[in-house]
């Protein structure tokens, strides 16, 4: 079936560090991948989507490109500030019309000053 | 812009009582409505995926006689929490997806539910 695996329960970062959060997905259609994150207190908010194999989503800094060779979709950006302390969600939405998302168990990030 | 607003924020009630949440999107027209409840650990458990036209589909685990839904229109949605208890606590999202063919979903803030 379709999954979503994070293996980083939390990563703790000073400002300015570089962040890099794994993701590897399971499938076998042809899936869009997306990023959301969740402040505390709110619901989760779409970060960044691909939808074609090999492109690269970017927004807001942060970039994560749709490897289907290796099945990843890691998150990166380049500095890190403690507004993006959040947790971040890796997730998977199947070809199939009508399915719904498949979620990562979330990487919980911590920046701090 | 696509906004998804979720009712009541905060609820608290007796156990074995029930309560009803809403869902309300605006900007877009929900075409489907998934909803979860988030664990304190921040995994999600899909309950249902409400379809418009279509039946709506509980996951293991989940029953319409427990976790009843309601899903009228392109814009609104409901769920009520049966006969709820102490597990049944959590924060219940909502995920609406947009008709126009995006594949992603919008959140709600959630209707985080304590049960005494």
């Amino acid at each position: 079936g379709d999954s979503v695996t994070q293996k980083q329960g939390q990563v703790t970062l000073s400002e300015d560090d570089f962040l890099f959060i794994n993701c590897t997905y399971s499938t076998t259609t042809y899936p869009t991948l997306l990023w959301y994150v969740q402040y505390l207190g709110q619901g989760p908010q779409l970060l960044l989507k691909v939808t074609t194999a090999n492109n690269k989503g970017i927004s807001r800094g942060f970039e994560a490109t749709y490897d289907k060779g290796t099945t990843s979709f890691h998150l990166q950006k380049a500095s890190v500030q403690e507004s993006d302390s959040a947790v971040y969600f890796c997730a998977l939405v199947p070809a199939n019309s009508g399915t719904y998302q498949r979620f990562g168990t979330g990487t919980k990030l911590q920046v701090v000053p | 812009g696509a906004l998804v607003y979720q009712y009541p924020r905060r609820t608290i009630c007796k156990s074995g009582t029930s309560m009803r949440m809403e869902c309300q999107a605006v900007g877009f027209q929900a075409t489907s409505v998934a909803w979860y409840r988030q664990s304190p650990q921040k995994t999600f458990e899909l309950i249902a995926l409400s379809t418009v036209n279509s039946a709506i589909k509980y996951e293991q685990n989940f029953t319409q006689e427990k976790f009843p839904i309601s899903h009228p229109n392109l814009s609104f949605s409901s769920m009520t929490v049966l006969n709820a208890y102490l597990e049944d606590r959590g924060l219940y999202l909502c995920g609406a997806r947009d008709s126009g063919g995006a594949r992603e979903q919008y959140f709600g803030p959630g209707t985080r539910l304590t049960v005494l």
